[in-house]
């Protein structure tokens, strides 16, 4: 497995409280990617980044932000959980441009409650 | 948008069958991956096709590009319990790096 780990692996938190999440990577690659996955709805892209302060958003990014100030850490923040945010969150990486495989830390369970 | 359909949802088969999932695209596709999720577990990247009409094997799994590059399938020979699981088809746009995945499908093998 790429050395990619997530933190923390399992949470609950109340509608309305902040919540981030970590991914860290020891790949030192560029693109780190932030998914949730929903039954019913596969994964989906959330927001993603192509280098250091470079982010951009995917394509259910509303009610998230994000944040890369090194290349090993892409945080994830939820400014006001709400329960429509309970879900599994996988962060990923790719080892290059295009259409590069991607590979999948082991995900935190966010229970909003 | 383009959009890609993966069926079936489920598919159950008893051990020793073989199973196929199928992505299916309204719109030429420039690549197609292929991964595989454990019950409880993360995705695991498996293959990327590009090439019309490619087939790539591995082991007991084939997976197919169409020549018209709108669809792809993934065959298992002989289905055994370690390949219980949910396989998703992935692509990405002409020199994207996003990935959107299908919808998935969940297999069950019956020992």
């Amino acid at each position: 497995d790429a050395g990619i780990t997530q933190s923390p692996r399992h949470k609950v938190t109340e509608t309305g409280t902040p919540v981030t999440l970590r991914c860290h990577q020891t790949e030192n690659h560029r693109y780190m990617y932030w998914y949730r996955q929903d039954p019913g709805h596969g994964l989906r892209l959330i927001h993603y980044s192509y280098g250091v302060k470079d982010t951009d958003k995917g394509e259910v990014s509303d009610g998230y932000s994000v944040s890369r100030s090194k290349t090993e850490d892409f945080l994830l923040t939820l400014e006001s959980a709400t329960s429509s945010q309970t879900s599994v969150y996988f962060c990923a990486i790719s080892f290059g441009q295009g259409p590069s495989e991607q590979y999948f830390g082991p995900g935190t369970r966010l229970t909003v409650t | 948008g383009q959009q890609v359909m993966q069926i079936p949802q489920y598919q159950h088969v008893q051990e020793g069958e073989d199973f196929t999932t199928y992505c299916n695209s309204s719109t030429t596709l420039s690549n197609i991956q292929w991964y595989k999720q454990r019950p409880g577990g993360h995705p695991v990247f498996l293959i990327q096709l590009v090439k019309s009409g490619e087939v790539k094997k591995q082991k007991r799994l084939t997976f197919q590009f169409g020549e018209a590059k709108k669809n792809s399938s993934l065959h298992i020979t002989a289905t055994q319990t370690t390949d219980v699981g949910t396989y998703f088809c992935a692509y990405s746009g002409a020199g994207s790096y996003q990935l959107t995945f299908g919808k998935g499908t969940k297999l069950s093998v019956i020992p």
